[in-house]
């Protein structure tokens, strides 16, 4: 299979607090985990990303871990602030082509 | 930094009408994609084309809909005969390699089709 599960739905955070959120995937053969973040009416834009070959990366406040085991991911938002609100979408590649089967979004919203 | 572009940004479309979406991927990506996103869903991978070919196409990716690489630059979406489910967000997207070798994938801004 080539589910993408993604939680919370959404998830609202106090300016400055941290925000997570975690996707499960079933490919065993994905090795390529993208974030996008999406704002209302844009393209989705790719925030950071992971290969199969590292366990956690991190850039500024944005940081993303994976664990290949239980095959999940995670994206982590530290410091949060109100122009990080916005749908977060998880992906991980799918077949020979890379092609990304995507989660259902997260709207996270920060509260000033 | 280099940029995957799509035309139009907006098209509107009779019902049963043909369209055609364009993209100009990054210029040195092997791979290009169709994925569509309709309003307040999550984003559907259609097809992915690779050395002139389909290489791989989702069950959205019916008889209406056909992919094109007319010239060493563009590459485009048809949807022969257009129903109102079509309306969507449609995005091109290219990366530099295939399996392992995901390099710079990006995705391009986008086309809303809007079917009446």
């Amino acid at each position: 299979g080539e589910n993408v599960e993604q939680h919370p739905s959404t998830l609202s955070v106090q300016e400055g607090d941290s925000a997570v959120i975690k996707c499960t995937y079933s490919d065993s053969a994905s090795n390529y985990f993208p974030w996008y973040k999406q704002e209302l009416g844009k393209r989705p834009q790719l925030i950071i990303d992971i290969r199969s070959n590292v366990g956690e990366k991190k850039d500024q406040r944005i940081a993303v871990t994976l664990n290949k085991t239980a095959k999940h991911f995670s994206l982590h938002i530290t410091e949060t602030q109100p122009e990080d609100s916005a749908v977060y979408f998880c992906a991980a590649s799918i077949g020979g082509n890379n092609r990304l089967a995507f989660g259902k979004g997260n709207q996270v919203v920060v509260i000033p | 930094e280099p940029e995957v572009t799509q035309t139009p940004s907006h098209q509107v479309t009779q019902m049963g009408q043909e369209v055609i979406l364009r993209c100009v991927p990054i210029s040195n990506h092997l791979y290009f994609y169709w994925y569509r996103q309709i309003l307040g869903q999550k984003v559907e991978f259609l097809v992915s084309f690779y050395n002139n070919e389909i290489s791989e196409k989702s069950e959205i990716f019916d008889d209406q809909f056909s992919v094109e690489r007319p010239d060493g630059s563009n590459f485009t979406l048809k949807i022969r005969s257009t129903k109102l489910e079509d309306s969507a967000m449609y995005f091109c997207a290219s990366s530099e390699g295939g399996r392992g070798n995901a390099y710079g994938y990006t995705f391009g801004s986008g086309t809303r089709l809007t079917v009446v």
